[in-house]
């Protein structure tokens, strides 16, 4: 399998606009989360899915942020309008607990988010 | 709440070991894990401790004291290829679900 795949890679946008990060996560997991990181507050959990349905998004910041996970290898997160409080490394990981944890999570590459 | 503390920097020498500490502070605790990340990639698993003791895996080994609220991980034969980030993360059941919460890494220095 060739692990947790995130897209774009890296991504600069200016205030104001919509931004969406991609990701497929691995074949037959059934959690999905996504974690963003920052310098100033570390890793943090902002949404995960177990079997395709939102069960915790009691980290997602505002509602400028939304998660979506149409099927079991794609999801989606998206910011709108993005600001430049925003800009971070966005992480998806997948596991193949159904306990939602987090717990040996495999995570992507990450997309870095620069908001301008 | 829940808190997690670890060294913010750790320095050794390559071939050595190291031991990074880390103490919780959380109620429900489940278990510990510990991840290892290079800069700008991705955290990567390395183990998860639910039961006191030791688990070995290969030069990488993580002790679990639940009585203490403490845990670590155990580096030896130290490669250069080990300078990274690890972070400790506890899990912990709340509101009839379990989370996940990572402490703020410690960054580990191998020197020549």
């Amino acid at each position: 399998d060739a692990g947790v795949i995130q897209s774009p890679r890296h991504e600069v946008t200016e205030m104001g606009q919509e931004v969406t990060l991609r990701c497929k996560p691995i074949s037959g997991h059934n959690s999905l989360f996504w974690y963003r990181q920052t310098m100033m507050r570390g890793l943090e959990l902002l949404i995960y899915f177990n079997n395709n349905v939102p069960i915790d998004d009691s980290g997602m910041p505002e509602d400028r942020f939304s998660a979506k996970m149409p099927n079991a290898s794609f999801s989606t997160l998206k910011i709108q309008p993005s600001e430049p409080r925003d800009s971070a490394v966005y992480f998806c990981a997948s596991s193949p607990r159904t306990t939602g944890d987090g717990t040996e999570a495999f995570f992507g590459q990450g997309t870095r988010l620069t908001v301008v | 709440g829940q808190s997690l503390e670890q060294p913010s920097e750790v320095t050794a020498v390559e071939g050595a070991i190291v031991q990074i500490n880390c103490t919780y502070q959380t109620s429900g605790f489940y278990g510990l894990s510990w991840y290892q990340q290079h800069d700008g990639g991705a955290p990567t698993f390395l183990s998860y401790n639910a039961l006191d003791g030791l688990e070995e895996t290969g030069r990488f080994s993580s002790f679990l004291s639940r009585s203490d609220s403490y845990g670590y991980l155990l580096l030896q034969e130290l490669q250069m290829k080990d300078s990274a980030s690890y972070f400790c993360a506890v899990r912990f059941r709340m509101d009839s679900s379990y989370k996940l919460i990572f402490g703020s890494g410690t960054r580990l220095l191998v020197r020549p």
